[in-house]
């Protein structure tokens, strides 16, 4: 079975503040994917990254950054100097990677709610 | 180019009725995933469908259904709706092949009263 953990239901900054969003999973899979999605107010996951179970190197991307790290499950999500348009719900999940192709069998975490404050 | 198209957006239903749900894909991909999004359990995946064929199905009752066209638009069904069926489900989309992602529409939200 698999799991996601968002320890973080909400979290509140101010404008310009740095914050890091929590993910920590549990599969018995050897080889997966994980991803972050966005969700807006307007209901529509956004696709943010998805990386390999075998890529551990990080990914910088804007004010975006992902810091995975297999030896303790975790694929943490940054950004940087935050603006009031990434106030959003955040999900992490994970999917098996079978050989027979990308089957989206997503397995989500509850989310975190981020605030950014002007 | 055009995204996941789900629709409705918005649907009231009555305890004891059933519902049909649309999602049209981007053009090109092949595969559709459906999920439910609630409040309490937060999003689950209800099946998918590739090639007009079911090849992954999650945790629901057999009240809940679904099927893919030749077009690849795929819809889904609940029959005997229940206060608790209440949700957003969501529609993705992806090409079936590896190191591809899922694209996810708006959702329809789902009232039973």
């Amino acid at each position: 079975a698999q799991k996601v953990t968002q320890a973080q239901t909400e979290i509140s900054v101010v404008e310009k503040e740095d914050v890091t969003l929590d993910c920590v999973y549990e599969t018995r899979d050897t080889t997966y994917y994980l991803f972050w999605y966005k969700q807006p107010p307007s209901g529509e996951l956004v696709f943010l990254i998805r990386r390999n179970s075998f890529d551990e190197q990080n990914e910088i991307s804007g004010r975006y950054s992902w810091n995975f790290q297999k030896s303790t499950s975790s694929f943490n999500f940054t950004i940087t100097a935050s603006q009031v348009v990434d106030s959003a719900v955040y999900f992490c999940a994970l999917t098996p990677r079978h050989s027979g192709g990308s089957n989206y069998k997503l397995t989500f975490g509850k989310g975190t709610l981020l605030t950014v404050n002007p | 180019k055009a995204g996941v198209t789900q629709t409705p957006r918005y649907l009231i239903k009555t305890r004891g009725q059933q519902v049909t749900l649309s999602c049209s894909p981007i053009s090109g991909h092949r595969s559709v995933s459906w999920y439910q999004q609630t409040p309490g359990q937060g999003l689950q995946f209800l099946f998918e469908y590739f090639s007009e064929t079911q090849r992954n199905k999650g945790n629901f009752p057999g009240r809940f259904s679904g099927r893919q066209f030749s077009n690849s638009r795929s819809e889904m069904n609940v029959s005997t709706l229940e206060l608790g069926d209440s949700a957003l489900y969501l529609c993705a989309s992806s090409r079936l092949a590896r190191d591809t992602e899922a694209f996810f529409g708006q959702g329809t939200r789902l009232t039973v009263v």
